[in-house]
């Protein structure tokens, strides 16, 4: 069974950082592409990166593009999204998806990031 | 405001049938046959019900089926059940590798 389990989340300043890391089982995880997607509460997601499987390159949405940094760790089958310089705006739940060509096939169940002061 | 618009709410009585459209522009929906669409309930992972429009995944009901019509795609639910019951929201691919989801839907059974 495909699981994945998000883990890292929680209150930063603006300005700060943080690590979110994602535990992924059930699957050959260096064969899939992994995504980054966040929800704010009463909106719809909001695509936020994704790496190819070998962990070569990320892509980013504008608006955390110079900010986030997406990896993953084949060995340990983990994924991570380092956040700098995080702004209320990217207060959210934030899940890892796994990718199957252009779609976004199993989700996690989400971890929370508040950005206040 | 979302990329993709979806009705806020729709709501149907047992057995009946609805449908959820997801109205984008030319650089998604109408762009690409890429889009698909998740059920979320409440506490719990998004599930993949549709994608590539119209392909569902293995164990999701033939009850569910999607089309595309320009720059509108729609979920249609048949033979609504109580568990059906849960926030639908559709996604696209809008080129350079990136994506775009709609605002979600709440389906509710009466």
């Amino acid at each position: 069974e495909v699981q994945f389990v998000e883990s890292g989340g929680g209150l930063v300043q603006p300005g700060g950082s943080l690590r979110l890391s994602c535990a992924a089982s059930g699957f050959t995880f260096s064969n899939h592409a992994m995504h980054w997607v966040r929800r704010v509460p009463g909106k719809g997601p909001m695509w936020v990166s994704r790496i190819y499987g070998e962990g070569s390159s990320g892509n980013y949405a504008d608006s955390v593009k110079g900010r986030f940094t997406i990896s993953r760790d084949n060995a340990w089958n983990t994924l991570y999204l380092q956040m700098n310089s995080l702004r209320a705006e990217d207060t959210a739940v934030y899940y890892c998806t796994r990718d199957l060509d252009y779609v976004f096939d199993y989700w996690g169940q989400g971890t929370l990031v508040t950005v206040s002061s | 405001q979302s990329a993709l618009t979806q009705p806020r709410s729709v709501s149907g009585s047992p057995g009946q049938s609805v449908i959820i459209s997801c109205t984008g522009t030319s650089s998604d929906v109408g762009g690409y046959n890429y889009v698909s669409w998740y059920q979320n309930h409440p506490g719990k992972a998004p599930k993949l019900m549709i994608y590539d429009v119209t392909k569902r995944p293995s164990g999701v009901p033939d009850r569910f089926s999607g089309s595309k019509s320009g720059n509108t795609a729609s979920l249609t639910i048949s033979g609504l059940q109580a568990e059906d019951e849960a926030e639908y929201f559709c996604c696209s691919y809008a080129a350079s590798y990136s994506w775009v989801f709609g605002g979600g839907t709440e389906l509710t059974v009466l």
